[in-house]
């Protein structure tokens, strides 16, 4: 079974700290993802990562930094937490999909974790 | 750019069959997926479709895909209280280098009366 687990599931900070939100997974999965969820607006892609020290920025960026030293850990950072930052922030993995078809990029997901910024 | 569109919210009674509709626009999509997330909760894998397939079944979940409409629908039969979820459409991207990444649609919230 795929396992996806994220440090904290619920969180409260105050504005202008600096935050951290961990996420592990353990099958080995080159490609990892950060989305942060809100209501109406769905799931939103933060950054993502398709190997060790790589990344790309995602559709909301701003406010965001990411680290990937390692294969299994992807970490999402709030260098200076704002109100609006409070969100629920959902980590996921995949295996690359390679070239060719029939290679399912299947995404599995932590269990997210709630943020709170006061 | 690219976009899944589904409604937001869907209600039916416990025992009817629920239909939550989804529209992408990528047509050179590879998979197309149903995400369930129950509340307090992660996005759970439900079910998915190859984009070269028309229908697939699976126990009460039924997945339809209309690919010159670009419609993409799950039927759950027989739909229960523990059905009550947030149901998300997603569509893979295959192209500029980021294969890996999918699309998801708002979300349809289904709530099912008993």
């Amino acid at each position: 079974d795929v396992k996806v687990t994220q440090s904290s599931r619920y969180l409260v900070k105050r504005t202008g700290e600096k935050v951290f939100l961990e996420c592990v997974q353990d099958m080995d999965h080159e490609n990892m993802f950060w989305y942060r969820q809100d209501p109406g607006l769905g799931l939103r892609l933060i950054y993502f990562s398709y190997d060790v020290k790589m990344k790309e920025k995602g559709d909301i960026p701003e406010g965001y930094s990411v680290s990937r030293e390692k294969k299994e850990r992807f970490s999402l950072i709030l260098e200076s937490a704002s109100t609006n930052q409070t969100s629920m922030y959902l980590c996921a993995s995949s295996r690359n999909p390679g070239p060719g078809l029939g290679y399912q990029e299947t995404q599995y997901f932590g269990p997210g974790t709630r943020l709170l910024v006061l | 750019g690219e976009d899944v569109e589904q409604s937001l919210f869907l209600s039916v009674r416990e025992g009817d069959s629920s239909v939550i509709n989804c529209t992408y626009t990528d047509s050179s999509s590879t998979y197309l997926y149903w995400y369930k997330q129950e509340p307090g909760a992660g996005l759970q894998l439900l079910t998915y479709i190859f984009s070269n397939m028309d229908m697939k079944q699976d126990q009460r979940l039924t997945v339809l895909l209309n690919k010159k409409d670009k419609h993409l629908s799950l039927r759950i039969a027989d739909t229960q209280t523990g059905d009550s979820a947030i149901y998300f459409c997603a569509e893979s991207m295959n192209y500029g280098g980021s294969q890996g990444n999918l699309i998801f649609g708002k979300g349809t919230k289904l709530s099912v009366k008993p």
